[in-house]
């Protein structure tokens, strides 16, 4: 079975700096997609970045990025330029990509970021 | 487009009582699944349906759980009779079909979640 750790259950950044936060996982799969949600207070879950295991090329979308290293099995997430409403918690998430039952995330158990003014 | 729908935003009932939680989807969307927030176990899958079929619902804890799906916009999840124990955060999410290509399903669209107190 897949599993995700998330290590750090806490973390904090200045306003204007870059924080990383990091995501570990075990599958024996070798096709798969990594995501990275945002849940701010309100409780949304936000989506901020997605990665396909077969893409050797980090994602990146605008101020967030990632660094997949598919053979250390990890996927961390990089916030620069961070603003105050980049405080939340973050949660990583996999899923498998063979297309059949197992559509379901699988998720870490979070990371709550704070950033300090 | 109005996202996922979730209601209602806010549950509190007794020990015992029936609840009923319900999700519409995101039109088009033929995927859905209901997850369970807490404290203590995080965000876990209670049950997944695809075109109205429920796919894996292994996550689901007990014969107090059941879920429905009876056409493409409408799903509901019914804990009776509910427990303390049953409080959290209930999440729906969606997701779209195969044929927009491989990326089409990658996101799942969540909620905004139900909070269900058990007194």
């Amino acid at each position: 079975a897949q599993t995700v750790t998330q290590s750090q259950p806490e973390m904090s950044v200045q306003e204007a700096e870059t924080v990383t936060l990091s995501c570990t996982y075990d599958t024996s799969e070798s096709d798969y997609y990594l995501f990275w949600y945002k849940q701010p207070p309100s409780r949304q879950m936000i989506l901020v970045i997605r990665q396909e295991a077969y893409k050797q090329q980090n994602a990146t979308e605008n101020r967030f990025s990632v660094n997949f290293q598919k053979a250390a099995k990890s996927f961390s997430l990089k916030i620069s330029d961070s603003q105050l409403g980049d405080a939340a918690m973050y949660f990583c998430a996999y899923r498998s990509a063979d297309g059949g039952a197992t559509n379901k995330l699988i998720f870490g158990t979070g990371t709550l970021l704070a950033v300090q003014p | 487009d109005a996202g996922v729908i979730q209601s209602p935003r806010h549950e509190v009932t007794e020990m015992g009582q029936e609840v009923t939680l319900r999700c519409k989807p995101i039109s088009g969307h033929n995927s859905l699944f209901w997850y369970r927030q807490t404290m203590m176990r995080g965000l876990e899958l209670l049950i997944y349906f695809n075109n109205n079929v429920p796919i894996d619902d292994s996550g689901m804890p007990e014969d107090r759980f059941s879920a429905k799906m009876p056409n493409a916009s409408f799903s509901t999840l019914k804990i009776q009779p509910s427990e303390p124990r049953d409080s959290a955060v209930y999440f729906c999410a969606s997701s779209a079909p195969f044929g927009g290509g491989p990326e089409s399903r990658n996101e799942q669209f969540f909620g905004p979640g139900t909070r269900l107190t058990v007194l």
